[in-house]
């Protein structure tokens, strides 16, 4: 059971640049997040979707964008990456909320620098 | 839109002292969760809390929510090398924004052998 992946773990941009980040997840959850984070800000949510077909913007969602066209896989792209997007950026599932625990399911990370 | 504030940022104990991380929300939750996250790692749940006035213990952590469910708090007793990590609450709105989990900033804790 491999949870949630993500790819790619590590990634180095120049500015200008786009790419995907996916997200896969195999426990069928209903909800999928991309959080960013940066040291002293904690994990901010950028996307976020509570089904298949489905996105809703988060605290930081200028510059990404998402699609969930599939139940298990969350994508987010960057089209003209900047350095200030430069982060770990961490996917994560979850089923819905009203069941609990609604515990929240993290991938391992993807590092991204933009030069 | 919400804010959750955590406090402190940063706490450096020597084992065996107790800690203790706050967090704090504008507005009133549905519930709130917490998790941990290892150095170089990724966050993992520890609990959620629901009830109002909730209290929830595991070992030498105790959890509670607060009367206003505005509030919650992580005490860690007799803190040791293991603990070392950073700390999150994650707050659960409810209303439209329901699937929304909002992060405080965590608390990083270290403890000195």
């Amino acid at each position: 059971n491999a949870g949630v992946t993500q790819t790619p773990k590590f990634r180095v941009l120049k500015t200008g640049q786009s790419m995907t980040l996916l997200c896969a997840q195999d426990m069928n959850h209903e909800y999928m997040y991309w959080y960013r984070q940066d040291p002293g800000m904690g994990l901010r949510l950028i996307h976020y979707s509570v089904g298949e077909g489905t996105t809703a913007k988060g605290e930081v969602p200028d510059g990404y964008n998402v699609s969930r066209l599939k139940k298990q896989n969350f994508l987010l792209g960057l089209e003209s990456a900047a350095p200030s997007q430069t982060s770990v950026y961490f996917c994560a599932s979850r089923r819905s909320w009203t069941q609990t625990p609604g515990e929240l399911f993290f991938g391992e990370g993807s590092r991204l620098t933009v030069l | 839109g919400q804010q959750v504030m955590q406090i402190p940022q940063y706490q450096h104990v020597q084992e065996g002292e107790d800690f203790t991380t706050y967090c704090n929300s504008s507005t009133t939750l549905s519930n709130i969760q917490w998790y941990k996250q290892r150095p170089g790692g990724h966050p993992v749940f520890l609990i959620q809390l629901v009830k109002s006035g909730e209290v929830k213990k595991q070992k030498r952590l105790t959890f509670q929510f607060g009367e206003a469910k505005k509030n919650s708090s992580l005490h860690i007793t007799a803190t040791q090398t293991t603990d070392v990590g950073t700390y999150f609450c994650a707050a659960q709105a409810g209303g439209t924004s329901y699937g929304k989990l909002t992060f405080g900033q965590g608390t990083i804790l270290t403890v000195h052998p």
